[in-house]
């Protein structure tokens, strides 16, 4: 049974781009959590989804950032018009219902 | 709010000694965790703990849970290099459906 998959591992962009994160979940989990880490610094929750729902977005930036999970595929967030403050790691966890979260490796953005 | 504080958050030891890092919650619980994390790396499942007075230990960590003081500790026996990184803990709600707040990390560096 893979591990939770994420992709790129590193992804560099120039200002005003768009980046897409993808993430997909070990097998059989059904639920979906994105953290971003700043340099330095701990985790923060951004969103937590189910497959065609978002359930809680309450760390998602108001504007630029939306997160999807589809019936088929992996979950993606998308980050439009980067800015270099968006230059972090952002990691991916799935979990079962009710039970403990496991992460993926990451995804390193830089803004350039 | 949930609001998850560690201390310290940085932490230089001599190889053979021992110590503590403390992790402070500040309403009620369900799950805590504590992962560990090597540069550039994702995270790492260390312990999960339940219930008041849940003792867990793995080798040289040692980790409990006060849910009364709302506090958890990750003691570390007889430090060796290996263990240099940085610790996280991270708390869950049940009624949060999953999602973890984390502390800020605390970087360990164990020195020969």
């Amino acid at each position: 049974n893979a591990g939770v998959m994420q992709n790129p591992r590193h992804l560099v962009r120039r200002r005003g781009q768009e980046a897409r994160l993808r993430c997909s979940p070990m097998k059989g989990h059904s639920h979906v959590y994105w953290y971003r880490q700043l340099p330095e610094e701990g985790l923060k929750f951004m969103v937590y989804l189910q497959k065609e729902n978002i359930i809680d977005e309450s760390g998602m930036p108001k504007e630029r950032f939306s997160a999807e999970f589809p019936k088929e595929g992996p979950s993606i967030l998308r980050i439009q018009q980067v800015v270099r403050g968006d230059s972090a790691a952002y990691f991916c966890a799935s979990s079962p219902p009710s039970a403990e979260a496991f992460f993926g490796q990451g995804t390193r953005l830089t803004v350039v | 709010e949930l609001k998850v504080e560690q201390n310290p958050l940085f932490l230089s030891m001599q190889e053979g000694k021992n110590y503590t890092i403390y992790c402070n919650y500040s309403t009620t619980s369900d799950r805590l965790y504590w992962y560990r994390q090597d540069p550039g790396k994702s995270l790492e499942s260390l312990f999960v703990l339940l219930s008041n007075g849940a003792v867990k230990q793995e080798g040289r960590l040692m980790a409990s849970l006060d849910t009364k003081a709302r506090l958890s500790t990750l003691h570390i026996t007889a430090a060796v290099h290996d263990l240099s990184a940085t610790y996280f803990c991270a708390v869950e709600r049940y009624n949060q459906g999953g999602k973890l707040i984390f502390g800020q990390g605390t970087e360990l560096s164990v020195k020969p």
